[in-house]
């Protein structure tokens, strides 16, 4: 049964500061992985998708890579500011049939950037 | 992007009542759409995936008279939560899947309390 598994749970870190969140899985058989923000209270905004035969997507100050191989992700955040404070959510995408929807979230990672 | 629209984003009810949330595609058809619950803290759980002009696709553990899913057009589901009681309490999220993409898009979310 696939996991995800995010580390750390939390973060704080002073604004300008380059950060790194880690995502594990613990089965490689994937489809994609897709990396969300959650702000509280609020609904999932897609910040990058990763199709399983790609290594990285890159969107503004935020790169994503993925080790298939190895059943990781990393989501690199740079230069970061107080308005990236939110939870990040990991997902993977079982490969194949069944349910598109059915991804597989970890727990999330919670950002604070402070100014 | 593509914006899904979730209705009512928040909802308290008295224990017994039914409840309805909405879920939109504002600006692209959506023949598949996702229900996803999302207790405190802890990841986002899919309950049923849902197919325009079909039967609704529930997860295991999903009790289907309880959460019942209508997708009468390419736009719009609902979810309701039938004689509703405290423990029915939670985030619920909806994602919604355009025709030729891999990648879902979320609504809002709506937060149940039942008292």
């Amino acid at each position: 049964k696939q996991e995800v598994t995010q580390i750390p749970a939390a973060l704080s870190v002073p604004e300008g500061e380059n950060l790194v969140l880690n995502c594990s899985f613990t089965d490689s058989a994937i489809y994609n992985l897709q990396w969300f923000r959650q702000d509280p209270g609020k609904g999932l905004t897609s910040l990058l998708l990763i199709q399983s035969s790609q290594r990285e997507q890159t969107s503004g100050r935020l790169n994503a890579s993925l080790d298939k191989s190895s059943g990781r992700s990393t989501l690199y955040i740079a230069a970061s500011q107080p308005g990236d404070s939110a939870t990040y959510l990991c997902a993977v995408r079982p490969p194949g049939g069944g349910s598109q929807g059915n991804l597989i979230f970890g727990k999330g990672t919670k950002l604070s950037v402070k100014p | 992007g593509a914006v899904v629209s979730q209705h009512p984003s928040w909802v308290i009810c008295k224990s017994g009542t039914s409840v309805k949330i909405e879920c939109r595609s504002l600006d692209f058809q959506a023949t598949t759409m996702f229900w996803y619950r999302q207790f405190p803290k802890q990841s986002l759980m899919l309950m049923a995936t849902s197919n325009e002009g079909s039967k609704a696709t529930y997860e295991q553990g999903v009790e289907k008279d309880k959460f019942l899913i209508n997708h009468a057009s390419l736009t719009l589901s609902t979810l309701t939560v039938t004689s509703a009681h405290p423990e029915d309490s939670s985030f619920y999220i909806c994602s919604a899947k355009g025709l030729n993409t891999g990648e879902l898009f979320f609504g809002e979310g709506s937060r149940l309390t039942v008292l």
